[in-house]
């Protein structure tokens, strides 16, 4: 497509729920990065995919967290019994290569709420 | 670690040109200077990014001083749609490092 598309847009769920995000990058784009930002706050790097290699999941916050990728298309980043501090807007970022001489292009995010 | 130093705030008149300074003093030579922007509820935008030489598109323009330890994004004439977080991120020009870092960036507000 023309842009990352993620969904769902926004999400509620009760806490102890899981959930699970989805994100289409652009096509061809290797790399995908998740991100997570809290209300106000800056941008916090999550889990990164380059091509068919080992992801970079140094940024998940607990095991609870996981996301895949099936070669170079959707991810999906499930969230298990979510607490309230789960609460954020989801970002999901690809660009062509990972190479620092592309632009990386950003989703517009989900938005989850735990209740 | 975000590796970039920005100003919480600035304020600019609609029209007027905006400067928004960065300062990365620890870049390496072979790490970029990168600029986004986050307009309320959406995901950050690609800006501009750049190496050692200025550069400039149909959005801005990003002077580096010429050590490198500090650029300047420029918006030209600024409209109250610039009103934006924008985000300085330096990052190396190989694939060896896996994420951007974003600090907390430059709430620029243009006011009319």
């Amino acid at each position: 497509g023309a842009g990352v598309s993620q969904s769902p847009s926004n999400k509620v769920t009760e806490k102890g729920k899981d959930v699970e995000l989805r994100c289409d990058p652009i096509s061809g784009h290797t790399a995908l990065y998740w991100y997570r930002q809290r209300l106000g706050q800056g941008l916090e790097f999550l889990i990164y995919f380059q091509g068919n290699s080992a992801p970079d999941k140094s940024g998940l916050p607990s095991d609870r967290f996981s996301a895949e990728r099936t070669g170079e298309s959707v991810s999906t980043l499930t969230i298990q019994r979510t607490q309230q501090e789960d609460s954020a807007v989801y970002l999901c970022a690809s660009s062509f290569r990972g190479r620092a001489n592309y632009g990386y292009t950003f989703g517009s995010g989900t938005r989850l709420t735990v209740v | 670690d975000a590796k970039t130093t920005q100003p919480p705030s600035m304020d600019c008149a609609e029209g007027r040109a905006a400067n928004l300074p960065c300062n990365h003093s620890t870049i390496s030579g072979n790490e970029y200077v990168y600029w986004y922007r986050q307009i309320h509820s959406q995901g950050p935008q690609y800006i501009i990014h750049g190496l050692k030489n200025n550069e400039t598109n149909e959005m801005a323009s990003l002077i580096i001083t010429e050590d490198r330890k500090s650029s300047t994004l420029i918006l030209p004439h600024a409209t109250l749609r610039d009103t934006a977080v924008y985000y300085c991120i330096v990052r190396p020009v190989s694939g060896s490092a896996r994420q951007l870092t974003f600090g907390s960036g430059t709430q620029l507000t243009v006011l009319p």
